[in-house]
């Protein structure tokens, strides 16, 4: 198993550029999330899935779209990308239920000029 | 307002000696706890759950609802005990800022 796969592992972007982080995992796990790390924030969620077709938003979702419409994969869109969104970016996954392990993957690195 | 407090930065300890990294949470309902770790290089990934009461690598951890605290321990560090540790609360993960722990020889 892959595990949790993070594409690409670093990006540099102009503001106002769109593009997209993609996340897939191949552990058939229903839970799916995004997260910003920040110096002296800590990780903060950006958006969240359940199942495929159900998405909701976290704790910093403005800037960010999401969607998931396969189980496998949750990539997240930044439609205009800001100097506020260098960060890096974490994808995890989980099984359902209380108390279950989230697996992370690599991260990616993001930086807009 | 669901909050996760880490108070100390960074913690640095001699091999052998006992460690404790103090979480504290804010939750009004059941909280789920958790302790990540990050070691260089590598992913982060989960070290402790307080439901499994279980013990990973020496560490344990034990749920204090009274002092809305989850505490890590510890009793002899190792130097490969060396990481970025983070405690963090519910399915939807609030982080605490973490704690680097140091572990000199």
């Amino acid at each position: 198993n892959a595990g949790v796969t993070q594409t690409p592992k670093f990006q540099v972007l102009k503001t106002g550029q769109s593009m997209t982080l993609q996340c897939a995992q191949d552990m058939n796990h229903e839970y799916m999330s995004w997260y910003r790390q920040d110096p002296g924030m800590g990780l903060r969620l950006i958006h969240y899935s359940v199942g495929a077709g159900i998405t909701d938003q976290g704790e910093v979702p403005n800037g960010y779209n999401v969607s998931r419409s396969t189980t496998e994969d949750f990539p997240l869109r930044l439609l205009s990308a800001a100097p506020s969104q260098t960060s890096v970016y974490f994808c995890a996954s989980s099984y359902s239920g209380i108390g279950n392990e989230q697996f992370f993957g690599p991260g990616t690195r993001l930086t807009v000029l | 307002a669901q909050r996760v407090t880490q108070p100390e930065k960074l913690l640095s300890v001699f091999k052998g000696a006992p460690v404790e990294l103090k979480c504290n949470y804010s939750y009004s309902g059941s909280p789920e706890l958790f302790w990540y770790v990050q070691y260089s290089r590598q992913r982060l990934q989960l070290l402790l759950r307080h439901i499994s009461r279980e013990s990973i690598k020496g560490f344990t951890a034990d749920l204090n609802k009274g002092e809305t605290s989850f505490h890590l321990k510890k009793p002899f560090a190792q130097e490969e005990d060396s990481a970025m540790y983070y405690c963090a609360l519910n399915r939807k993960l609030i982080w605490g800022l973490g704690t680097s722990l140091a572990v000199n020889p």
